[in-house]
């Protein structure tokens, strides 16, 4: 099963600043199968990326996805008050158990 | 818009029963999937199930969980026999069977006698 790290675990900021989140996975994700979730207190999450780099619908264009193999990283270009929130990536490139990564709290500095 | 429901408290050695009601749109088509988030915890993947009855589940709970489809009330149902405290956790459906989106509100579930 493929193990998702992902680093910083918590990531201080101030708004208007750059967020750079990585997640590295222990072996490559298949077609780059890759996705990355925003999460807030109290509720569920949302999809922001799919496909490493693909926002899904309705997702403002400050986030935005890179990466492939084992290395992926999610950017937040310029951070705004609602950004502040938990963040996970997900890998569903095989069918087995579709793992979520251990999550970065990006909190307010 | 998909909405969880069941009971909150489960005894351990028990079964925990959800079931996912989606409103607006068809079952039809497509992946509906079930996903746990202990507190304070990240996201664990559970299981998919496709319309016409096809299902995925995560190897660590295979032996434990039964997600089943029921078109006609467009709803679908998690069952997870033989819980421990471990399995206590926040409950989410969701639509889509690698990504997901979009997601219930979630349910918690305890495991407590």
């Amino acid at each position: 099963e493929i193990v998702l790290t992902q680093s910083p675990g918590t990531l201080s900021l101030s708004p208007g600043e750059r967020a750079t989140l990585s997640c590295r996975a222990s072996q490559s994700v298949t077609r780059n199968y890759l996705a990355w979730y925003q999460q807030k207190p109290g509720q569920a999450p949302r999809l922001l990326i799919y496909a490493a780099s693909s926002r899904a619908t309705g997702i403002p264009d400050r986030f935005s996805g890179s990466g492939s193999g084992t290395d992926f990283t999610l950017t937040i270009s310029r951070l705004e008050p609602e950004d502040f929130a938990v963040y996970y990536c997900q890998q569903y490139g095989t069918s087995l158990g579709f793992p979520f990564g251990g999550g970065t709290k990006v909190e307010v500095k | 818009q998909l909405q969880e429901s069941g009971p909150g408290l489960v005894k351990p050695s028990e079964t925990l029963s959800l079931t996912c009601t989606v409103s607006g749109g068809s079952l039809s088509g497509t992946y509906w999937s079930w996903i746990r988030q202990p507190p304070g915890k990240a996201l664990e993947y559970i299981g998919f199930i496709f319309y016409s009855g096809s299902t995925n589940y995560n190897p660590s709970l295979k032996s434990r969980v039964t997600i089943s489809v029921d078109t006609s009330k467009n709803q679908f149902s998690l069952k997870l026999t033989s819980v421990t405290a471990a399995d206590t956790a926040v409950y989410y459906c969701a639509r889509g069977g690698g990504t997901f989106d979009p997601w219930g509100q979630g349910t918690l579930v305890t495991v407590s006698s």
